[in-house]
């Protein structure tokens, strides 16, 4: 079964500095990568995605994430971070032949002015 | 209006009360799931449904029920909430072919 760690449970930067949070999962063959945010309040919104092709994916509000299959990681980068951009943020894995996706434990994301 | 809309959005109920979150979607996926959301702990899957007929459990699944009335409909049933099923419930739709989810705004549960 595929699962997936988030090493960092807080990270604080400050506005206009760049942001990568970390993710690594664990599954034998090419998994499906994804990355949500949940603002304060509301559900749970797909910022990127990962099935196959080139590994540097783009996704909305500016976030980039790239994939690496030798380090079994799928990075979420932005390069200047807005106040808006405060959130919790969740690293996902799914398989072609999966049920369903399993989540790492979150990133909760402070910007300081 | 929302692709998926769970109600209610916030309940609080007392120990030993049957409580039932209800979830509603119109983008027309076949696959619909519950989570749990625990800080600290992420997502948790209780269970999922492919079709009508297909019911299947998650990891967390004991203490909960869930019945898929239609295709538009899951819902999800604390038969006698106990306080440590207090959390935030997710509902969610999928893509069959990639597993993608379309979350609901949530269902904020508080058991005294």
């Amino acid at each position: 079964a595929q699962s997936v760690t988030q090493p960092d449970i807080h990270i604080t930067v400050s506005e206009g500095a760049s942001l990568e949070l970390r993710c690594n999962y664990s599954y034998g063959a090419t998994p499906y990568l994804f990355w949500y945010v949940q603002s304060p309040g509301q559900g749970l919104q797909l910022l990127l995605k990962y099935f196959s092709g080139d590994t540097l994916v783009q996704g909305i509000k500016g976030f980039e994430a790239e994939f690496k299959r030798s380090q079994s990681s799928f990075n979420l980068r932005k390069p200047s971070v807005h106040w808006s951009d405060a959130a919790e943020y969740f690293c996902a894995v799914g398989a072609p032949t999966g049920y369903a996706l399993n989540f790492g434990k979150g990133t909760s994301l402070l910007v300081t002015p | 209006d929302a692709d998926v809309t769970q109600t209610p959005r916030n309940r609080i109920t007392k120990t030993g009360k049957r409580i039932m979150l209800e979830c509603s979607q119109t983008k027309g996926h076949d696959r619909m799931y519950w989570y749990r959301q625990d800080p600290g702990l992420g997502l948790r899957l209780i269970y999922y449904s492919f079709d009508v007929k297909d019911i299947n459990k998650g990891e967390i699944s004991d203490g909960y029920s869930v019945s898929r009335q239609a295709q538009a409909k899951f819902s999800l049933s604390l038969e006698s909430a106990i306080p440590n099923q207090t959390a935030l419930y997710f509902c969610a739709t999928a893509v069959s072919n990639t597993g993608e989810l379309f979350f609901g705004e949530g269902s904020r549960l508080t058991v005294l």
